[in-house]
C-alpha cells in the first residue's frame, strides 16, 4: 500500500495570505495525484488532478505542483470559503487508491 | 447539474447487513466508472470498492478490508450504484460516499455525493 502523508495537520492562516500544504508518498506515484477540499457536511470537491491541473471551475488561486513522492498545494490569497480540510490522493496504484490524513486550514 | 444521492444507511448490529444505493443524475451513468469511499468518524477517506462501466468490462475491485463481505453493483437503467454490505463489523462504521471517476485516464473523483451514515453497534 502506498502511504500518503500530509503536513501540517493544521495550518492557521489569515484571510488574504497564502497557504502551502504538503503531501508525501511512500513510493513514487508519478503525477497521479489529486487534491480535494472538504467542508463540514459535504462530500469532497476535486481541486487538482494530475498533480497540477485544476479541475473545472476551480479558481486560479489554487495551484498544485510536484511529481514522484513530493507534492504541494498552494492557495494564494485565501478567501473565507477556502477554510476547510484538504486531502491528497494517489491513483498511480489504481484502483488501490490511498488518501492522506488531511490538512485543516483554519482562520488565524 | 450533476447529482449523486446516497441512501440506505442506518444502525445495524455486528454481523448484520445493509444495502446502500447511489442515484445519479446529470451523468452519462452507463459510461461512468464508480467507487464507494468511506470516512470513519473523525478520520480520513478510505477507498472501499470500484466498478467499471459495462462497456469497459464491468471490472470490480475491493479494498482488502471488505473483500468477501461487500458487493458493489450497478443498474444502468436506473442510473444507480449499489453496495451490499454483509457481515458488518464495528470498524465499518463510517459515512459512505459514492464517487464518480473523472475519466478513464485521469482516475481522480470529479463528483461525490453527500454520503450516507452507517453505524455498526450492538
Amino acid at each position: 500500500e502506498i502511504v500518503m502523508t500530509q503536513s501540517p495537520a493544521t495550518l492557521s492562516v489569515s484571510p488574504g495570505e497564502s497557504a502551502t500544504l504538503s503531501c508525501r508518498a511512500s513510493l513514487s506515484v508519478s503525477n497521479k495525484l489529486a487534491w480535494y477540499q472538504q467542508k463540514p457536511g459535504q462530500g469532497p470537491r476535486l481541486l487538482i488532478y494530475a498533480a497540477s491541473t485544476r479541475a473545472t471551475g476551480i479558481p486560479a488561486r489554487f495551484s498544485g505542483s510536484g511529481s514522484g513522492t513530493e507534492f504541494t498545494l498552494t492557495i494564494s490569497s485565501l478567501q473565507s470559503e477556502d477554510f476547510a480540510v484538504y486531502y491528497c490522493q494517489q491513483y498511480n496504484n489504481w484502483p488501490l487508491y490511498t488518501f492522506g490524513q488531511g490538512t485543516k486550514v483554519d482562520i488565524k | 447539474e450533476v447529482q449523486l444521492v446516497e441512501s440506505g444507511g442506518g444502525l445495524v448490529k455486528p454481523g448484520g447487513s445493509l444495502r446502500l444505493s447511489c442515484v445519479t443524475s446529470g451523468v452519462d451513468f452507463i459510461y461512468a466508472w464508480m467507487s464507494w469511499v468511506r470516512q470513519a468518524p473523525g478520520k480520513g477517506l478510505e477507498w472501499v470498492a470500484h466498478i467499471k462501466s459495462k462497456g469497459s468490462g464491468g471490472t470490480i475491485d475491493y479494498a482488502a478490508d471488505v473483500e468477501g463481505r461487500f458487493t458493489i453493483s450497478r443498474e444502468d437503467s436506473k442510473n444507480t450504484l449499489y453496495l451490499q454490505m454483509n457481515s458488518l463489523r464495528t470498524e465499518d462504521t463510517a459515512l459512505y460516499y459514492c464517487a464518480k471517476l473523472y475519466t478513464t485516464t485521469d482516475l481522480a473523483f470529479d463528483y461525490w455525493g453527500q454520503g450516507t451514515v452507517v453505524t455498526v453497534s450492538s
